[in-house]
């Protein structure tokens, strides 16, 4: 199947700093990627909806503001966490569209943990 | 947004069968599908039925759809301990993004 990578895989930060994770599209252009958030035992909640070229859509209760995305290009989404808090701390999961087969594949997740 | 339901815990024995139910909330919901995540990894599609399919094999894995009852499952024939995980059933949602349950705990014992 198709893959995505997700970079960094796991990154300690100190409260109010800022981290920028990757989610990359190897073997097929994804003009939509989308970012999830997974809180320990629960599921993936979506934040938002990143499309290529245009500015992302939130869901309800994500602050753009704090998590900025940018999908500059057909294989390339990030989501950068500014100012983080301890709040913050979370799995990050972004997936990407595969056009040709309506699918979406999973990134290997990102585990955020601030200090 | 509604939920998607499932069961938050399975166990089976080694070379039973495993059955994970779900239900959906979305009648339009054009396709359903079965992730699996193992301990601190992302998620891996396993299958997916298309809506207008009422089962779809693919190997151990069975998938049943009772779009009546809106009612998704997964049958994994032959339970292996390696298949100990936890596995999401999503509905696509508005737009491309999926609607995950919260997912259910597969433990094998030998």
């Amino acid at each position: 199947g198709a893959v995505v990578s997700q970079h960094p895989s796991w990154v300690i930060c100190k409260s109010g700093t800022s981290v920028k994770i990757e989610c990359r599209s190897l073997d097929f252009q994804a003009t939509t990627m989308f970012w999830y958030r997974q809180f320990p035992k629960q599921s993936l909640m979506l934040m938002a909806t990143s499309n290529e070229g245009s500015k992302a859509t939130y869901e309800q209760g994500v602050e753009k503001d704090k998590f900025l995305i940018n999908h500059a290009s057909l294989t390339l989404s990030t989501l950068t966490v500014t100012s983080a808090h301890p709040e913050d701390s979370s799995f990050y999961i972004c997936s990407a569209r595969d056009p040709a087969g309506d699918t979406q594949y999973f990134g290997p997740g990102t585990r955020l943990t601030v200090l | 947004g509604e939920d998607v339901e499932q069961s938050l815990f399975l166990s089976v024995r080694e070379g039973d069968s495993s059955v994970i139910n779900c239900t959906y909330t979305d009648s339009s919901s054009t396709y359903l599908y079965w992730y699996k995540q193992e301990p601190g990894a992302g998620l891996q599609l396993l299958t997916y039925i298309f809506s207008n399919m009422d089962m779809k094999q693919d190997q151990r894995l069975t998938v049943l759809l009772n779009k009546k009852d809106k009612h998704l499952s997964l049958r994994i024939a032959d339970t292996q301990t390696g298949d100990s995980a936890i596995y999401f059933c999503a509905e696509k949602g508005s737009g491309y993004a999926l609607n995950f349950g919260k997912g259910t705990s597969l433990l094998v014992t030998p």
